[in-house]
C-alpha cells in the first residue's frame, strides 16, 4: 500500500524567513497531495492540495510543487508569521480515496 | 456553510466498556472516512464508506465496527475498550470517490482509563 514519509519533523524559522518541508510517497498511483495545518486538539485544516496533473500550484504565501518522476512534494512557506506555528501534514491519495498521511512536521516560529 | 458534525465532542470510557461515535458529513456528501489519530501521531486511516457501503478498510481493529445509514450518516462502534485507544477520531466526508475535496470534522476526543 501507499506510504508517505515526511521531513523534516521540526523545523524553527525566525519569522519573515521562508520554510520547506518535503514528503516522498511510494504508489505511483498516487494522484492527489493535500497539505494540513494542524493546531493542538484541533482538525486537519487544509491549507493547499495538488492534483498529479500540476507541477506547482501557489496561494499567497504558500506554495506546493510535485515532482512525479521522483515521488516527492513539497510545502513552501514564506514570509512566514508566528501564527503559521502548527503542525503540518502532507498526504497522499489514490483516485481521490482515502488519505495516507505523513508522520508531520512541527512548525516553531520565532518572533 | 454547514460542516462535517461529529458527536460527541469528548468521551470518557472506563476498560472493556463500549463506545458510539457519530458522523453526520455536509450534506449531499455520500462518502465517510474514519481517522483515528494518537498523542503526537499523524491520522490512521480506519475504515470508509461510499453510498452506504464499506468501501475500504484500513488499520481498524475487530473491536470496532462501522456502518454508513440511509441517510448518510456514519457510526462508528468500539467494543472491550483499551487504554490504548484513547485518541482523537476524526471523521472526513467528501462528495464521490473521484473528486477528494475532503472536509474534516472536529473530532471526538476518546479517553480510555
Amino acid at each position: 500500500g501507499e506510504n508517505v514519509e515526511q521531513h523534516p519533523s521540526t523545523l524553527s524559522v525566525q519569522e519573515g524567513d521562508s520554510a520547506v518541508i518535503k514528503c516522498t510517497y511510494s504508489d505511483s498511483a498516487s494522484n492527489y497531495f493535500p497539505w494540513y495545518k494542524q493546531e493542538l486538539g484541533k482538525r486537519p485544516q487544509l491549507i493547499i492540495d495538488i492534483r498529479s496533473n500540476v507541477g506547482e500550484k501557489k496561494d499567497q504565501r504558500i506554495a506546493v510543487t510535485l515532482n512525479k518522476t521522483a515521488k516527492h512534494f513539497s510545502l513552501h512557506i514564506t514570509e512566514t508569521q508566528p501564527e503559521d506555528s502548527a503542525v503540518y501534514f502532507c498526504a497522499a491519495s489514490i483516485r481521490n480515496d482515502k488519505l495516507i498521511f505523513g508522520t508531520g512536521t512541527r512548525l516553531q516560529v520565532f518572533p | 456553510a454547514a460542516g462535517v458534525i461529529q458527536s460527541p465532542r469528548h468521551l470518557i470510557k472506563e476498560k472493556r466498556e463500549t463506545a458510539t461515535l457519530k458522523c453526520y458529513p455536509i450534506p449531499r456528501h455520500d462518502t465517510v472516512y474514519w481517522y483515528q489519530q494518537g498523542p503526537g501521531q499523524d491520522p490512521q486511516f480506519l475504515i470508509s464508506f461510499y453510498e452506504k457501503m464499506q468501501s475500504d478498510k484500513g488499520s481498524i481493529p475487530d473491536r470496532f465496527s462501522a456502518q454508513q445509514f440511509s441517510d448518510y450518516h456514519s457510526e462508528l462502534n468500539m467494543s472491550s475498550l483499551e487504554l490504548g485507544d484513547s485518541a482523537l477520531y476524526f471523521c472526513a466526508s467528501s462528495l464521490g470517490r473521484r473528486q477528494g475535496g475532503y472536509t474534516f470534522g472536529s473530532g471526538t476526543r476518546l479517553t480510555v482509563v
